[in-house]
């Protein structure tokens, strides 16, 4: 079955700084998602990354995918506050016919200022 | 336009009862997706439709059922609801399914559950 990873779950970080989310999955997949959600919200859909090498930016966001490592990186640059929010990164497996898209545990990230 | 709708936004209901949560895509969008998430985690799949038709399952008891209409709108039905099927449930459409394309999912506002 497969298993979608984020760490750190919880992040706490200041105005300005640079840091980065980590999302680990267990199985073939070339096609990896990043959302964002704020509290009592739904989901924003902030990249879509359908290839090995595939790098997308948007504003201080920046998000990677190595399939060969079953990774994804969503960097965050120069930290402001309005970035406060809870990231997902979600799989879809690459079997054909599985429709499945499992999510991640979620990063909490809190910009303090 | 008009995003992905859901109704009710909010409902309680008490261990037993039934619900049924109602989904409108967007515009063009002919698959449609169910997803349950309980606080403090990731959304769970649920559902998947395309073209009226059941595209994909996720690890759910048979007292989740749902279908897809013709004008692609969609509806989840829980039959004797248990407290932990308390959870935002959340519905998200694309033109055709994800898993084929290099399309996204539009989630919509969610319908928040309580089961008392």
């Amino acid at each position: 079955e497969l298993k979608v990873e984020q760490n750190p779950l919880f992040l706490s970080m200041q105005e300005g700084k640079n840091y980065t989310i980590y999302c680990n999955y267990s199985t073939t997949s070339d096609r990896l998602y990043w959302y964002r959600q704020d509290p009592g919200k739904s989901l924003e859909s902030l990249f879509v990354l359908l290839s090995n090498g595939a790098v997308k930016q948007e504003g201080r966001l920046m998000a990677s995918l190595d399939t060969k490592a079953r990774l994804s990186t969503l960097h965050i640059t120069a930290a402001v506050h309005d970035l406060s929010a809870t990231y997902f990164c979600a799989v879809v497996p690459s079997n054909f016919g599985n429709e499945k898209l499992t999510f991640g545990t979620g990063t909490r990230l809190t910009i303090i200022p | 336009d008009a995003g992905v709708t859901q109704s009710p936004t909010h409902l309680i209901k008490t261990r037993g009862q039934h619900v049924t949560l109602r989904c409108s895509p967007i515009s063009g969008h002919k698959s449609v997706s169910w997803y349950q998430q309980v606080l403090g985690q990731g959304p769970q799949f649920i559902f998947q439709y395309y073209e009226k038709e059941e595209r994909g399952r996720g690890n759910f008891p048979d007292r989740f059922s749902a279908r897809q209409f013709p004008n692609y709108s969609s509806e989840l039905n829980v039959n004797a609801l248990l407290l932990g099927d308390s959870a935002l449930y959340l519905c998200a459409s694309s033109p055709i399914p994800i898993a084929i394309s290099s399309y996204e999912q539009y989630f919509g506002p969610g319908t928040r559950l309580t089961v008392t």
